[in-house]
């Protein structure tokens, strides 16, 4: 079945150490992106990819890095820079619509997540 | 901040009542999408509606937009204790490939 795996589901970090979050998608979607989730609110953009070898950081992108040299994957690296990284982190993949003569782009598709809980 | 804001902030109705959620936005956008979460899930996109669309239906789902008033609003009708969830609407903002999320609202359906 299609979709989009994160990795891994929990994880605990010690202060200092940097982690890195996995996020795979079998879609054949070209844009993928980073969201960051903290209790009761919602989600607020990291980093987002158009295309494989280019991304663009987006409202709160200081302390993480990413990269994207294969179309499937995006794995997002939360580094000692990040002044609070505990936060549910959710990667999604976006389909394009290809029919001439409509706006916009189509629906998001999320993973399940990753849970990082520093110590 | 483009983020947009959602009212009320959580709500509990009795099963087979109807719901409804508003959501307030601050640019011009491409389209308007609304997302459900589980709690500890990841998001599932429930429908889309267009700039150029006033209202739109799915199953129990009716979802309406207002351009002049940069607002949109999302119905489920006779609830079920299975939507109990977060809903958050999403904005397609113009020239931008970005979304810009919602603050959520927290639906309970009591049994």
């Amino acid at each position: 079945d299609g979709g989009i795996t994160q990795s891994p589901k929990y994880l605990f970090r010690k202060e200092g150490q940097n982690v890195t979050l996995s996020c795979e998608q079998n879609l054949n979607h070209d844009a993928m992106y980073w969201y960051r989730q903290d209790p009761g609110q919602g989600l607020r953009l990291i980093y987002y990819s158009q295309i494989v070898n280019d991304f663009q950081k987006g409202d709160i992108a200081e302390g993480y890095s990413v990269s994207r040299e294969k179309k499937e994957s995006f794995p997002l690296t939360v580094t000692s820079a990040q002044k609070n990284p505990t936060a549910f982190y959710l990667c999604a993949s976006r389909s394009r619509e290809k029919r001439e003569g409509l706006r916009g782009t189509g629906e998001l598709f999320f993973g399940e997540g990753s849970r990082l809980t520093v110590l | 901040s483009q983020q947009g804001e959602e009212d009320p902030q959580a709500l509990s109705i009795q099963e087979g009542e109807n719901a409804t959620m508003n959501c307030s936005y601050k640019t011009s956008i491409n389209n308007l999408q609304w997302y459900r979460q589980n709690s500890g899930r990841g998001l599932v996109h429930l429908i889309l509606i267009r700039s150029n669309e006033r209202e739109k239906h799915s199953g129990r789902l009716r979802v309406t937009l207002d351009t002049s008033k940069k607002s949109s609003s999302l119905l489920i009708t006779a609830s079920r204790a299975a939507d109990t969830a977060s809903y958050f609407c999403a904005t397609d903002v113009a020239l931008r490939n970005q979304f810009y999320f919602g603050t959520g609202t927290s639906l309970t359906v009591i049994p």
